[in-house]
């Protein structure tokens, strides 16, 4: 299988928003509403912040949301702030083994 | 609080055995699945397998499949990796993580370097 999608890059000002797509197939992303997002800090964990494509775990701040259409995922993150510096990944499950996508280097400006 | 703490760093030579750990707590460990992910130096996230520590089912990404042992040992609520001849290619980061019903990883240990070199 090989990864989902995501552009390598993508930047903003801070206040502006932003949308980050993860694009898999009709056998992934397309099959079931099972993706997940991360967000990961240079030298830290990856962090959940979206789950079941628009589901935000407790603590996770509503300016960060998820839609999906087809084969292709997206993550919408509102009011940029300089803290959402960071790589963002996707990840669909399938029912049989998840799948990362290749990462996007966020950069507010 | 559901917390994943893992092993320290290792630095190994190439050839030789490694396995490295994931303690839970804060939760009922024998009850939801445990995750392990890769990622190599400036590199993306790839699952590697997960397992099922009350009854130790373990499922394996293909890429992995063959080059790492996955096993629980669910008396002491910890999971565990393990190489039974390090490559350098196996230098990387080593996540453990617990893995959803939906397939989401929450929470994520701190991870575990691993360094192989000669």
């Amino acid at each position: 299988q090989s990864a989902l999608t995501q552009p390598a890059s993508v930047s903003g000002s801070p206040g502006q928003s932003i949308t980050i797509s993860c694009t898999g197939t009709s056998s992934d992303v397309g099959s079931y509403n099972l993706v997940s997002w991360y967000q990961q800090h240079p030298g830290k964990a990856p962090k959940l912040m979206i789950y079941e494509v628009s589901k935000r775990p407790s603590g996770v701040s509503n300016r960060f949301s998820g839609s999906k259409s087809g084969n292709t995922a997206s993550l919408t993150i509102s009011g940029l702030q300089a803290e959402d510096e960071a790589d963002y990944y996707c990840c669909s499950y399938a029912g049989s083994s998840p799948l990362f996508g290749g990462g996007t280097k966020l950069t507010v400006l | 609080e559901v917390q994943l703490v893992q092993s320290g760093a290792e630095v190994k030579k190439p050839g030789e055995s490694l396995k490295i750990s994931c303690k839970g707590s804060g939760y009922s460990f024998t009850s939801y699945w445990i995750g392990w992910v890769r990622q190599m130096p400036g590199k993306g996230l790839e699952w590697m397998g997960i397992i099922y520590p009350g009854d130790s089912d373990t499922r394996y990404s293909p890429s992995f499949q063959g080059q790492v042992t996955i096993s629980a040992d669910k008396s002491i609520s910890t999971a565990y990796l393990q190489w039974s001849s390090l490559k350098a290619s196996d230098t990387a980061m080593y996540y453990c993580a617990s893995f959803g019903p939906g397939g989401w990883f929450d929470p994520w240990g701190q991870g575990t370097l691993v360094t192989v070199s000669s």
